[in-house]
C-alpha cells in the first residue's frame, strides 16, 4: 500500500541551527501538508501546498519556516534558525483532494537544545 | 480558534465495553473526519462523514454528526486492548482545504 515517508525519524539540533525535514508524499497526490504536535498533544496545522505554491499557512508558520517541492517526489520543511519551542513531532501528509482523507507519515521528531 | 474540542480528554474501559468520544466544533463544515494515533506514531484515518450525512459505520466504528449542534461522536463497539490509542476528530471548514484537528481523546482499553 502506498505510504508517506519522512526522514529523519529523529533529529537533535542546537538552537539557531537550520533544519530540513524531508517527506515523500504518495505519488499521485496533489495536496501536501505539514503539521506539528508538541509532546503528544494537539495536532497543529502549519502549511498546505498545492500546485507548487503555499495555499494556506498558520500563524505558527512564520518567516523562519519555508517549504519546497524541489523535484517531483520530495516535499521539504525548512526551519531557518531553530528555537527551543520548535521541539515537536512534525508530520507530513498528502491527499488527492483538498478536503478528503489525509495520509500521514510517521513523523520526524525534532529536539532543539 | 476553529479548533474542535473533544471530550472526554481521557477514557479508560475494559475490553468488550463500548467507548464513546465526542467532538464539538465552531464553524460550518464540509466534512468531519476521525483519526487514530498510537503513541509516538503517525495519524491514521478512520472514517469521514460529510455535512449532509448523519451517521456512518465502518466495522466496529459508528460515527454520528449533528450539524445543528456542531458536534460528532465516535463509538467503538466491543473494544479491544489493541484499540488503545488517541483519537482525534478533524474538520474541513466550508471554503477551506485543510484539516483542523481537535484536542483528542486518549483511550485506554484494559484486557
Amino acid at each position: 500500500e502506498p505510504e508517506v515517508t519522512q526522514t529523519p525519524s529523529h533529529q537533535v539540533t542546537q538552537m539557531g541551527q537550520e533544519v530540513i525535514l524531508r517527506c515523500v508524499p504518495i505519488s499521485n497526490h496533489l495536496y501536501f501538508y505539514w503539521y506539528r504536535q508538541i509532546l503528544g498533544q494537539k495536532v497543529e496545522f502549519l502549511v498546505s501546498f498545492y500546485n507548487n505554491e503555499i495555499s494556506e499557512k498558520s500563524e505558527i508558520f512564520d518567516d523562519q519556516f519555508s517549504v519546497e517541492r524541489p523535484d517531483g517526489s520530495n516535499f521539504t520543511l525548512k526551519i531557518r534558525s531553530t528555537k527551543l519551542e520548535d521541539s515537536a513531532m512534525y508530520f507530513c501528509a498528502s491527499s488527492d483532494s483538498g478536503i478528503g482523507e489525509l495520509f500521514f507519515g510517521e513523523g520526524s521528531r525534532l529536539t532543539v537544545l | 480558534s476553529q479548533q474542535g474540542e473533544e471530550d472526554p480528554q481521557a477514557l479508560s474501559i475494559q475490553e468488550g465495553e463500548n467507548a464513546t468520544m465526542n467532538c464539538s466544533y465552531k464553524t460550518s463544515i464540509n466534512n468531519l473526519q476521525w483519526y487514530r494515533q498510537n503513541s509516538g506514531r503517525g495519524l491514521v484515518h478512520l472514517i469521514l462523514i460529510r455535512s449532509n450525512e448523519r451517521e456512518k459505520h465502518s466495522g466496529r466504528l459508528r460515527v454520528t454528526l449533528d450539524t445543528s449542534k456542531k458536534s460528532s461522536s465516535l463509538l467503538i463497539t466491543a473494544s479491544r486492548a489493541a484499540d488503545t490509542a488517541s483519537y482525534f476528530c478533524a474538520t474541513v471548514f466550508i471554503g477551506g482545504d485543510k484539516l483542523i484537528f481537535g484536542t483528542g481523546t486518549r483511550l485506554q482499553v484494559f484486557p
